[in-house]
């Protein structure tokens, strides 16, 4: 079974610009939920998405938005990138009462912005 | 969801088991302890989960209070490859969390040769 594709696996990126990350989620899970980590902050939530609906987002400026496709692959978007955006973007995938309702995570972007 | 209080740090010798602890005192009946680890600039990876009862696995045991308000995940044989960010989090049955798991900082455990 193939576990959660995050890509790409590594970005760089200008100060200005924007950016769009993807994440394909394991075969039969609906549930897609972005994290961003920082060395500060840690793992912080971005927002979650069901069903190509947006169910739980969390306290993060409007430049990050997301959206879901009818086969649950997920991309985020960051526009207008700071130098602070910096960090490893992790997805996770759930596959509800199957799964225990436990979280697959992917490997994680890495961006950086120069 | 709970929330998780974890050392920060820990070590271990190779070959020796690892404990490390955690508290969740305001645990809700029916919230799952689960543990998770991350190796550095990778996703965190699925460790074992609980709800109630001591839980056994390839990588790790579980072992959960009878009150639920603190629990100990055991690496049995310490290796150098389970230097990790080990991350306690509590999460609700019913998928009620929404995506939103609060990582807490994690303890940073070290396995010496």
């Amino acid at each position: 079974k193939a576990g959660v594709t995050q890509t790409p696996r590594y970005l760089i990126k200008t100060r200005g610009q924007q950016v769009t990350l993807s994440c394909s989620p394991i075969s039969g899970h609906r549930s897609v939920s972005w994290y961003q980590q920082t060395p500060g902050q840690g793992l912080q939530f971005l927002f979650e998405y069901f069903s190509e609906t947006q169910r739980n987002k969390g306290n993060f400026p409007g430049r990050f938005s997301g959206r879901q496709f009818s086969n649950s692959r997920s991309e985020m978007n960051v526009s207008t990138l700071e130098l602070g955006d910096s960090a490893l973007y992790l997805c996770a995938s759930q596959g509800g009462f199957s799964n225990n309702y436990g979280y697959t995570f992917g490997s994680g972007t890495r961006l950086t912005v120069v | 969801d709970a929330k998780t209080t974890q050392p920060t740090s820990m070590d271990c010798a190779e070959g020796r088991a690892a404990n490390l602890p955690c508290n969740h005192s305001t645990i809700s009946g029916n919230e799952y302890v689960y543990w998770y680890r991350q190796i550095h600039s990778q996703g965190p990876q699925y460790i074992i989960h609980g709800l109630k009862n001591n839980e056994t696995n390839e990588m790790a045991s579980l072992i959960i209070t009878e009150d639920r308000k603190s629990s100990t995940l055991i690496l049995p044989h310490a290796t150098l490859r389970d230097t990790a960010v080990y991350y306690c989090i509590v999460i609700a049955a019913g998928g009620t969390s929404y995506g939103k798991l609060t990582f807490g900082q994690g303890t940073i455990l070290t396995v010496h040769p």
